[in-house]
């Protein structure tokens, strides 16, 4: 298996709900990124998690809480979002945070209402 | 402070013409070098990468691209594009020493022309 999956591919959320994002791999990668994507821009870091651990938060809104049950999966809690979240929300992962990232998994289009 | 910069917003060429993307970084200290390429409505994939060694790179999809020290450029280049290659290419460094991730171009997003 060498691909990150995501799910779901797309979402729609109310300013008041609770939903999540879910990543995973079964490369042994043991670091895992999220990135947020605008239309026509790079990807932006947000969070890194290497051996389950999490490593680098980019200053992102606590609105946004990222968890890491197992080594394969990387989950991210999105509640009270903001309309300006709305986004391609990209996971990756790598081998170990010290060395490039190879894949990214296809993405969740984030709506926000 | 380290930047990525390529050159071009959007880059139209017919089908079957080669084609040359190009990105300039400015670092102080080594880098590694990378093009990934974000077809439309889908996640990012990497075409080619530099770490050490040759400074001509081939990557996926008969891509390839040149390492220039002297000028700190990386210029994706292709002989022949067809319209499938239509998509958004990044360039991207990542400094050698550090932990820390990919410092990203604004993007070329490369038209192809029937």
């Amino acid at each position: 298996d060498t691909e990150v999956t995501q799910t779901p591919k797309h979402l729609v959320m109310g300013m008041t709900n609770k939903k999540s994002l879910k990543c995973e791999q079964h490369m042994g990668h043991r670091a895992m990124y999220w990135y947020k994507q605008k239309a026509k821009k790079p990807p932006e870091l947000m969070f890194v998690y290497s051996y389950e651990k999490l490593s680098i938060n980019e200053s992102v809104p606590s609105r946004f809480s990222p968890e890491c049950p197992n080594s394969s999966l990387l989950n991210l809690h999105l509640h009270a979002l903001q309309p300006e979240d709305s986004a391609l929300y990209l996971c990756a992962s790598s081998q170990d945070k010290g060395l490039p990232i190879g894949l990214f998994g296809p993405g969740t289009r984030l709506t926000v209402l | 402070a380290q930047s990525v910069t390529q050159l071009d917003s959007q880059v139209p060429v017919f089908e079957e013409a080669p084609v040359e993307l190009r990105c300039n970084y400015s670092s102080s200290v080594s880098v590694y070098l990378f093009w990934y390429v974000q077809y439309p409505n889908q996640g990012l994939q990497l075409l080619l990468k530099y770490l050490s060694g040759s400074t001509l790179v081939k990557g996926i999809n008969g891509f390839e691209a040149e390492f220039n020290k002297s000028q700190t450029s990386f210029h994706l280049r292709k002989p022949s594009v067809h319209i499938s290659d239509t998509a958004e290419y990044f360039c991207a460094v990542k400094l050698r020493d550090s932990n820390y991730q990919l410092i990203w171009g604004a993007g070329t997003k490369l038209i192809i022309k029937p």
